[in-house]
């Protein structure tokens, strides 16, 4: 039982280089989401897509870019990494309705 | 816009007393509230729900009741172990729409 699948656990980028935060899900769902947790935050949404081959900004979506590449799949990309999006990122799944969201591990991304 | 808004942590109680997390939402129409919970190291968990006013959602002895009079979903249990030591977060959703969170209350029980 996969679930939520993300990679990598763990980053450590310099200011300005790029990356790409992947997640992939095997439980058929529309709806994938990524969201950071900084402390005294909580979780925020930077992008969501509500089905395949749509996306929507969230609340930070500033510094971000997503690509709903099919059902399965949603990464997240930085395209110039600044030491404000040293984060845990998470990527979440559900069916789209008002049922249970599951979460992936969380990706650890610190920027020097 | 959709909010939610949870009390700050963190709440320290001792072993088998009397747990309640307060939430309270802004939203527009009718959506769903969830709790989830946290454990250290982990992703979030759903711990339980409710999709309509005065539903009561209920899992592993805490419950939530769905309160439109006074937009609130407030999570109590009544004898708290050392194992729900987490971060309980607060959250709503709109159908297709968005998953909105809390910022998160931090338990601490102990023994």
């Amino acid at each position: 039982n996969a679930g939520v699948t993300q990679t990598p656990k763990f980053q450590v980028l310099k200011t300005g280089q790029s990356m790409t935060l992947q997640c992939a899900q095997d439980m058929n769902h529309n709806s994938m989401y990524w969201y950071r947790q900084d402390p005294g935050m909580g979780l925020r949404l930077i992008y969501y897509s509500a089905s395949e081959g749509t996306t929507d900004k969230g609340e930070v979506p500033n510094g971000y870019n997503v690509s709903r590449l099919n059902k399965r799949e949603f990464s997240l990309r930085l395209e110039s990494a600044a030491p404000s999006q040293t984060s845990v990122y998470f990527c979440a799944s559900n069916t789209g309705q008002n049922t249970e969201a599951f979460f992936g591990q969380g990706t650890r991304l610190t920027v020097v | 816009g959709d909010s939610v808004t949870q009390m700050e942590g963190p709440v320290t109680l001792s072993e088998e007393a009397f747990l309640t997390i307060n939430c309270t939402y802004t939203a527009t129409g009718y959506p769903s509230l969830f709790w989830y919970v946290q454990y250290p190291g982990e992703g979030l968990q759903l711990l339980l729900k409710a999709t309509k006013a005065d539903d009561k959602g209920s899992n592993k002895g805490f419950e939530a009741t769905y309160r439109k009079e006074t937009t609130s979903f407030h999570l109590e249990k009544g004898s708290v172990q050392v194992s729900d030591s987490a971060v309980y977060f607060c959250a709503l959703k709109y159908n297709t729409d968005k998953l909105i969170f809390g910022t998160g209350t931090r338990l601490q029980v102990f023994p």
